[in-house]
C-alpha cells in the first residue's frame, strides 16, 4: 500500500489566487512528521513546510500553510497568492517515528508529486 | 555552509560501463541517504547510512548497485555494469541527529543526472 498518496498529477492556478495540493498518508505510528518539498525545473529539492503529528496547530511558513486533518490522514499544502515562480513539482513526504529497525534516522517516504502550473 | 555537494552533476555513459556518483554531506550531519528519481517510479530510497554505517539497503535495485561511506564527509554510489534502465537523477541527502524528530529537515544535494546509452 502507498504510504503517501498525491492524487493530482497536475494542477493549474491563476496568478495571485490560492491553490490546494492534496496529500493523504497511511501510518500506524503515532509519531510522524509530514513535509512538503518543491522541485522547480532546475531539479533541486527545496524544503517548504513541516507538520508534526502531535502539533496542535496547522503549520504556516509565509505563503505556505498545511491543512492538517489527522483523523482523515490528510496534509494538504495551501499556497496563497500564487506567483509565477511557484510553478514546479511539489512532493509530500512522511517521516515515521520508527522504522523496521526501531529507530528513525530521518528517512522520508515521498508521494508521486503534483506538477503545479501558475498562469499569468 | 556549502550544503550537500554531489558530483558529477551530469554523466553520460555507455551500457556496461562503471559509474561512480559522489556525495559530500553537510558537516556535522551524521545520516546520509541516496535516492533515485525517475518518471515511472518517482523518488525511491536506495540506501541510507548513520554514522558511516549502512542501516538499510533494501531499496538497492540489484547487485550491480553498491554504496559506501568510508568517512563522515564522503559517500559513493557505484553502478557496475550500468544499464539504460539505470538512467535517472540520483540525489544524496543528509540530516543531523541519531533520532530525527521535530522539524529536523532532510537537506538534498542538487542531484546527479545519469544517462546510460
Amino acid at each position: 500500500a502507498q504510504k503517501i498518496t498525491q492524487t493530482q498529477p497536475g494542477m493549474f492556478v491563476q496568478e495571485k489566487e490560492a491553490v490546494t495540493l492534496d496529500c493523504t498518508y497511511d501510518t500506524s505510528d503515532p509519531s510522524y512528521g509530514l513535509f512538503w518539498y518543491k522541485q522547480p525545473s532546475s531539479g533541486e529539492m527545496i524544503f517548504l513546510i513541516y507538520q508534526g503529528s502531535y502539533d496542535q496547530q496547522n503549520a504556516t511558513e509565509g505563503r505556505y500553510s498545511l491543512n492538517f486533518q489527522k483523523a482523515r490522514k490528510s496534509a494538504n499544502l495551501v499556497i496563497s497568492a500564487s506567483q509565477l515562480g511557484d510553478s514546479a513539482m511539489y512532493f509530500c513526504a512522511m517521516r515515521e517515528g520508527k522504522d523496521a529497525g526501531g529507530t528513525s534516522y530521518g528517512k522520508l517516504t515521498f508521494g508521486q508529486g503534483t506538477i503545479l502550473t501558475v498562469h499569468p | 555552509d556549502a550544503g550537500v555537494i554531489q558530483s558529477p552533476r551530469h554523466e553520460v555513459t555507455e551500457m556496461g560501463q562503471e559509474v561512480t556518483l559522489r556525495c559530500k554531506p553537510i558537516s556535522g550531519h551524521n545520516s546520509l541517504f541516496w535516492y533515485r528519481q525517475t518518471m515511472m517510479r518517482g523518488l525511491e530510497l536506495l540506501i541510507y547510512f548513520n554514522n558511516n554505517v549502512p542501516i538499510d539497503d533494501s531499496g538497492m535495485p540489484e547487485d550491480r548497485f553498491s554504496a559506501k561511506m568510508p568517512n563522515a564527509s564522503f559517500s559513493t554510489l557505484k553502478i557496475q555494469p550500468s544499464e539504460p534502465r539505470d538512467s535517472a537523477v540520483y540525489f544524496c541527502a543528509s540530516i543531523k541527529g541519531f533520532r530525527s524528530s521535530g522539524a529536523n529537515v532532510l537537506t538534498f544535494g542538487a542531484g546527479s543526472r545519469l544517462t546510460v546509452l
